[in-house]
């Protein structure tokens, strides 16, 4: 099956740096992938949609100066969180739409990024 | 958007069927079922989606409420492997604009005891 895969799985930086989250589908292209974060013991909250060739849509209250967001390729989006913080630190998830199973709901997602800002 | 309800938490014993409920008494005419799993440390992972018909595939059964004001997915021998919090979540039709904008609950997080 479809396969999207994120990088790096686990990453640790210091407060004010920034660090780059990538999210690839493997088999397949993907004009639209999602990025959700998640905190310990919480759910996934969906923080933007990531289209290809054009600017991502964030969800309200998501700052898009702090999380940037790329997707310049049918099959990679990239999310940088800039001038990270401690209170960066969570569980980042990307899933993608496999166009050629538009209408079998199935989406994908990635195994997830877990940041950790000293 | 629509909202679900599902139960904080469940317990079965490994082989024995599981039946997970979710309440979604606000769906509209054009919302999918959809459930999630996710295990621990992982993202989630795709399990079943229905519109009004019941579904099975090699997961798991979803089952419909004929008002669609509910629905159960059902594991019909769970394994240690099947624990993970599952995430009912309705959705836009598929191959619609908004199509694979998930939003998820707390979801029902499932202990499986050997």
């Amino acid at each position: 099956g479809a396969v999207v895969s994120q990088h790096p799985s686990r990453v640790i930086c210091k407060s004010g740096t920034s660090v780059k989250i990538e999210c690839r589908s493997l088999d397949f292209q993907a004009t639209t992938m999602f990025w959700y974060r998640q905190f310990p013991k919480q759910s996934l909250m969906l923080m933007a949609t990531s289209n290809e060739g054009s600017k991502a849509t964030y969800e309200q209250g998501v700052e898009k100066d702090k999380f940037l967001i790329n997707h310049a390729s049918l099959t990679l989006s990239t999310l940088t969180v800039t001038s990270a913080h401690p209170e960066d630190s969570s569980f980042y998830i990307c899933s993608a739409r496999d166009l050629r199973l538009e209408y079998t709901g199935e989406l994908f997602f990635g195994e997830g990024s877990r940041l950790t800002v000293l | 958007d629509a909202k679900t309800t599902q139960p904080n938490s469940m317990e079965s014993n490994e082989e024995e069927p599981v039946h997970l409920p979710c309440n979604h008494s606000t769906i509209s005419g054009t919302d999918y079922i959809h459930w999630y799993r996710q295990l621990p440390s992982q993202g989630p992972e795709y399990v079943i989606h229905g519109l009004t018909s019941n579904v099975n595939n090699r997961m798991a059964s979803l089952a419909i409420a004929e008002d669609r004001k509910s629905s159960t997915l059902i594991l019909h021998r769970a394994t240690l492997r099947d624990a993970a919090v599952y995430y009912c979540i309705l959705s836009a039709n598929a191959g619609g604009t908004s199509y694979g904008k998930l939003t998820f609950g707390q979801g029902t997080i499932l202990t499986v005891h050997p």
